[in-house]
């Protein structure tokens, strides 16, 4: 069955630094892949989209890669911010676009 | 414009007992999603309703069970509670195109405690 592997459980960073996340996949590749950011206590909230077609997608100060042959995505977050201080979750879509899979996240900590 | 609600915030059964919660998506989406998310093993997809329509599930036993009204609020049904149904328990909503790759938007979620 797939499987989804997000690099750590918990990641602490630098106010100012790059912090990047990393999604790994097993078998076939999905067609869509999705990231979402999801506060304690609170419902995932969606952030970006990315398609199997696409190497790239960026949105204000995030940054999501997609490659297919390494099985893998990477979410950047430039400039990072305490904000941005919460657990971040990646999620499949297959082609038939009637199942979705989710990653167990990694909790993102900033420090001033 | 609201979000989605989700009641109750919290529930707590015992073990056989049978639970219901209750999902309103955001006005004009037709879609709705419920996940589980347990401690340390992320979400977890249920099942999917468009139109009324049951359109997936995940791999759950049958006694997860659930529909969709003609206002398009859901209800999910999880009968002869088990310890491991500990949970939150997601509901999402989406404007309904037929796919899983529309944006979803979540509810706060409503913890069930099994003892």
């Amino acid at each position: 069955s797939q499987k989804i592997e997000q690099n750590s459980e918990a990641l602490n960073i630098q106010e100012g630094k790059t912090a990047t996340l990393t999604c790994n996949y097993t078998n076939y590749s999905p067609a869509y892949l999705q990231w979402y950011r999801q506060d304690p206590g609170r419902g995932p909230v969606f952030l970006l989209l990315i398609r199997e077609n696409e190497k790239e997608k960026r949105k204000e100060r995030l940054k999501v890669t997609f490659d297919t042959t390494l099985k893998q995505s990477l979410f950047h977050i430039t400039a990072s911010q305490p904000a941005d201080s919460a657990t971040y979750l990646c999620a499949l879509t297959y082609s038939s676009a009637s199942k979705i899979i989710f990653g167990s996240g990694t909790r993102l900590s900033i420090r001033p | 414009e609201a979000g989605v609600t989700q009641s109750p915030t919290h529930l707590i059964k015992t073990r056989g007992q049978q639970a219901t919660l209750r999902c309103s998506p955001i006005s004009g989406h037709t879609s709705v999603y419920w996940y589980q998310q347990a401690l340390g093993l992320g979400l977890q997809f249920l099942l999917w309703y468009d139109e009324g329509e049951e359109r997936n599930r995940g791999n759950f036993p049958p006694r997860f069970s659930g529909r969709q009204f003609p206002n398009y609020s859901s209800e999910l049904n999880v009968n002869a509670l088990e310890l491991e149904d500990s949970a939150l328990y997601l509901c999402a909503s989406s404007k309904g195109s037929g796919s899983m790759t529309d944006t979803q938007y979540f509810g706060p979620g409503t913890r069930l405690t099994v003892l």
